[in-house]
C-alpha cells in the first residue's frame, strides 16, 4: 500500500508570507507526528496528533505555527509570517498505535526555503 | 530538557567492513529507543529498536546494544555494504510522554 505522502516537496517562499504543508499518513494510522529538521541537525519534534484526542503541541516553536488534523486523517501544518529560520525540512510520520506501536514511518518531508 | 546525542557525526568504512554507531542519552526515565537510516532526500526509515528490559537485540545484519548504566546506545551494521550509506539517528522516548527525542545524526559513508 502506500506510504505516507507529503506535498509540496519543496516549497520556497518569502519571508512573511503564510505556508501550509500538508500530510497523508498511511491509511488507518492513528497516530501522526510533524517533525522539523535542519540541515546537517536531528528532529525536532514539533506536534502529535492520537485519534479524537487533543493534540500534544508542545513542540512547536511559536504561536505561528499551528496544524490540523482532519477526519482523523490529513493533516496540514500551517507557518505564518514566515521568518528564514523556519527553513528546513518538515517531516510528517504516522503510526498505527501511537506509542503502543511506536514505529513511526516517515513521509518524504517537505523542504521549506524563506527567502 | 533530555538530549540525545551522538559520539562522531561521520563514519567511514570499508565494505564488507563492520560498522559501529554510537549514541548518548541522557533521560534515565527513556524506555525505548529506535534506530533511523535516513537516505538523502527521504525521510527516516526504521532499522531497529530496543526497550529498556533488554540490552541487546538482533536483526538483519544489525545488531543494537543498550547500556542503561552509561546511557549508551550502538548500532551495530555486519557486513556494511555499500547501500548502508545513510545518515543514522538514535531515537529516545519515554512511556509518559508522546516525545521522541532524536540525535543529531551519524553519516556513514561505505567505501568500495
Amino acid at each position: 500500500g502506500a506510504g505516507v505522502s507529503q506535498s509540496p516537496s519543496n516549497k520556497v517562499t518569502e519571508k512573511g508570507k503564510d505556508v501550509e504543508l500538508r500530510c497523508d499518513p498511511i491509511s488507518g494510522h492513528t497516530a501522526l507526528y510533524w517533525y522539523r529538521q535542519s540541515l546537517g541537525q536531528g528532529l525536532e519534534f514539533l506536534i502529535y496528533f492520537q485519534g479524537n484526542s487533543a493534540p500534544d503541541k508542545s513542540g512547536l516553536p511559536s504561536d505561528r505555527f499551528s496544524a490540523e488534523r482532519t477526519g482523523g486523517s490529513v493533516s496540514t501544518l500551517t507557518i505564518q509570517r514566515t521568518q528564514q529560520e523556519d527553513s528546513a525540512v518538515y517531516l510528517c510520520a504516522s503510526s498505527s498505535w501511537g506509542l503502543a506501536a511506536r514505529e513511526q514511518y516517515f513521509g518524504p518531508g517537505t523542504r521549506l526555503t524563506v527567502t | 530538557g533530555e538530549s540525545v546525542g551522538l559520539h562522531l557525526p561521520t563514519l567511514s568504512v570499508q565494505e564488507g567492513d563492520n560498522s559501529i554507531i554510537n549514541c548518548a542519552y541522557s533521560n534515565s526515565a527513556s524506555d525505548y529507543f529506535i534506530w533511523y537510516k535516513q537516505e538523502s532526500g527521504k525521510g527516516p526509515q526504521f532499522i531497529i529498536d530496543i526497550r529498556s528490559n533488554m540490552d541487546k537485540r538482533q536483526g538483519q545484519r544489525v545488531t543494537v546494544l543498550l547500556n542503561k548504566t552509561v546511557k549508551h546506545l550502538s548500532l551495530q551494521i555486519a557486513a556494511t555494504q555499500p547501500g548502508d550509506s545513510a545518515v543514522y539517528f538514535c531515537a529516545e522516548t519515554a512511556n509518559t510522554g508522546n516525545q521522541f527525542y532524536f540525535g543529531t545524526g551519524t553519516s556513514l559513508t561505505v567505501i568500495p
